[in-house]
């Protein structure tokens, strides 16, 4: 336990399907993550929010959408996406500043269909 | 081009061997983080280095961070299949946010 969940660990869905992955971090730290990581390829990091600000976005495409309401919650919604967004997604979460550790969730095994 | 090269990019070896793996850059660093990653999960952290020179040890493994702050090694002595995962160096994020990376060092450890 890493002190970061991460649901549904597995998702299935169509192209045309709209579904949301969630992230919840209860280290009380103030930056959040999401990265895909697909087979044999990098870690890839997608969006950083920090204070609930998002503070980057890695040229990811309009069908995958973040949202961080809060410090503690992090979602990734998606939308018409392609067979090749299926990966494991990632988040994790960090103190933030001049923290240098990251502390991450068990991931979501997307596929698409 | 990649900020840590890590090497070699795969390595399968029988329990027991000894093995040492490397994250190299050409770029000053702060500290220094190893993640184990196992297949489907998250990467977990194993330590930070933090001081140039600097040796941290856990159980078997042992990790060094360089004297001057650009490179690491992980040695793991006596290998187990339970060591077996994908060992993946990281530096930040720090103030930028903006943590790095490498594309790891994916082990695997036979019976």
């Amino acid at each position: 336990e890493t002190g970061v969940t991460q649901t549904p660990r597995h998702l299935v869905m169509g192209m045309t399907n709209k579904k949301s992955l969630k992230c919840e971090q209860h280290l009380g730290h103030n930056a959040m993550y999401w990265y895909k990581q697909s087979a044999k390829k990098p870690l890839e990091l997608m969006f950083v929010y920090s204070l609930e600000e998002r503070v980057e976005n890695n040229s990811v495409p309009s069908r995958f959408s973040p949202e961080c309401p809060n410090s503690s919650h992090l979602f990734l919604h998606l939308h018409t996406l392609q067979p090749e967004d299926s990966a494991l997604y990632l988040c994790a979460s960090s103190q933030g500043g001049s923290a240098d550790t990251q502390y991450f969730g068990p991931g979501t095994r997307l596929t698409v269909l | 081009t990649q900020l840590l090269e890590q090497s070699p990019q795969f390595l399968s070896i029988q329990e027991g061997e000894n093995l040492t793996v490397y994250c190299n850059s050409s770029s000053v660093f702060s500290s220094l983080q190893w993640y184990r990653q196992e297949p489907g999960e998250g990467p977990v952290l194993l330590v930070t280095v933090v001081t140039g020179g600097e040796v941290k040890k856990l159980k078997r493994l042992t990790f060094q961070f360089g004297d001057a702050r650009k490179d690491s090694s992980l040695h793991i002595t006596a290998a187990q299949p339970g060591d077996t995962g994908l060992y993946l160096c990281a530096v930040g994020p720090g103030g930028s946010y903006i943590p790095t990376f490498g594309r790891g060092t994916s082990l695997i450890v036979h019976p």
